[in-house]
């Protein structure tokens, strides 16, 4: 059971470019979720979504679009990047209700 | 959702208990209490929740006040391996997000 996987793990743009982060999980999650962080700091929230078919924005999504391709797979998409969205992504999936939020191993990604 | 307040960091013996305490005065009747923790440069890993009542489970306990306004998780013997930085968050299941403050950042020393 791996749970949520991200790929790729790491990776290095030039400024302008456009990348896509994978993320997908094998739990039948109902939500997944997009967060950024960056050094020393917590995490924040890029784009959600509740349910397939459904995504909404969270507390920083400007520069970035979100794909929900299936139940399973939640895509994260840098269209023209910038040094300022370099950063560790981690997306995570979670059941509708409350219980714990799963986070998968994190993107690195840096912007040059 | 409700803010949080922790102290920035903490130190912990080895073999110790580990009581990371959290504010979460605005705390609304539907809201829960999460509480998380990330090991270096890990992803966030889920400890525990609840409501009102104190909760235990084989990671961690949780206590929370009767008015709710406060709560501390507590690692009943910390070890080396519990080092990381502990968030709580405050949150409505069926409508919040999962947002996330600075957290504490406890240290386990020998």
């Amino acid at each position: 059971n791996a749970g949520v996987t991200q790929t790729p793990k790491f990776q290095v743009l030039k400024t302008g470019q456009s990348m896509t982060l994978q993320c997908a999980q094998d739990m039948n999650h109902n939500s997944m979720y997009w967060y950024r962080q960056d050094p020393g700091m917590g995490l924040r929230l890029i784009y959600y979504s509740a349910s397939e078919g459904t995504t909404d924005k969270g507390e920083v999504p400007n520069g970035y679009n979100v794909s929900r391709l299936n139940k399973r797979e939640f895509s994260l998409r840098l269209e023209s990047a910038a040094p300022s969205q370099t950063s560790v992504y981690f997306c995570a999936s979670s059941e509708r209700q409350h219980y714990g939020y799963t986070f998968g191993s994190g993107t690195r990604l840096t912007v040059v | 959702d409700a803010k949080t307040t922790q102290p920035t960091s903490m130190d912990c013996a080895e073999g110790r208990a580990a009581n990371l305490p959290c504010n979460h005065s605005t705390i609304s009747g539907n809201e829960y209490v999460y509480w998380y923790r990330q090991i270096h440069s890990q992803g966030p890993q889920y400890i525990i929740h609840g409501l009102k009542n104190n909760e235990t489970n084989e990671m961690a306990s949780l206590i929370i006040t009767e008015d709710r306004k406060s709560s501390t998780l507590i690692l009943p013997h910390a070890t080396l391996r519990d080092t990381a930085v502990y968030y709580c968050i405050v949150r409505d299941p069926l409508q919040g997000k999962l947002i996330f403050g600075q957290g504490t950042e406890l240290s386990v020393k020998p």
